[in-house]
């Protein structure tokens, strides 16, 4: 039913911790892509896959890794969380690269 | 540059039209996107133009473009208490893998 799902929906975790979220879309989409949403609602992408090749990825800390086992998924993995890490993290696809994106929920990620 | 402008907060009485304006600086924009996000929730894709065309209807919306000044409006007619939300709007650009640069996003809240 949900065409871009992001699990889980919310995750509260210490500094230090390593922490991973799940995105799956079943749009048959060849594009997939993370976002971050900061405390004022500002959005940026942070990493982009097509067909499972990673083809945009942002000045983001190597503590952050995407990693995407087939086309319908991209995960994203965190090391070493830090606090200014909170933030709502939007997984995306697309059709292909020039096409509308579709966003799934988000995760509001606090780390304490 | 790539910066992507909107006022804050737009206030409406239920009924009347909406017009959320955009301006945007990247002359080579290819598309233009409105996105809708309500409370807790992710973003909802509202409606797109491409870059060579003026306007586009979709019902209730109608985006207007103005390239030579590089304005994107937004206009919602009959607005109704459930349009409140914040609108982003967003660019793409022809070579940029898909890579949407954002608005900071209009509070739109309608009141009775």
């Amino acid at each position: 039913d949900t065409a871009v799902s992001q699990t889980p929906k919310y995750l509260v975790t210490q500094m230090g911790n390593d922490k991973s979220i799940k995105c799956e879309q079943n749009l048959g989409h060849d594009t997939m892509y993370w976002y971050k949403q900061d405390s004022k609602k500002f959005l940026k992408i942070m990493f982009s896959y097509n067909n499972k090749e990673l083809i945009i990825n942002e000045t983001v800390p190597n503590r952050f890794s995407p990693k995407s086992p087939d086309k319908a998924h991209l995960n994203l993995h965190i090391n070493s969380l830090e606090l200014g890490d909170s933030a709502v993290y939007f997984c995306a696809s697309s059709q292909e690269i020039e096409t509308p994106l579709h966003f799934g929920n988000g995760t509001r990620l606090t780390v304490t | 540059g790539e910066d992507v402008e909107q006022s804050l907060f737009l206030s409406v009485r239920e009924g009347d039209s909406s017009v959320i304006n955009c301006t945007y600086t990247d002359s080579s924009s290819t598309y233009l996107y409105w996105y809708k996000q309500e409370p807790g929730a992710g973003l909802q894709l509202l409606t797109y133009i491409f870059s060579n065309m003026d306007m586009k209807q979709d019902q209730r919306l109608t985006v207007l473009l103005n390239k030579k000044d590089k304005h994107l409006s937004l206009r919602i007619a009959d607005t109704q208490t459930g349009d409140s939300a914040i609108y982003f709007c967003a660019e793409s650009k022809a070579g940029g893998g898909n890579k949407l640069t954002f608005g900071t996003g209009t509070q739109l809240k309608v009141e009775l």
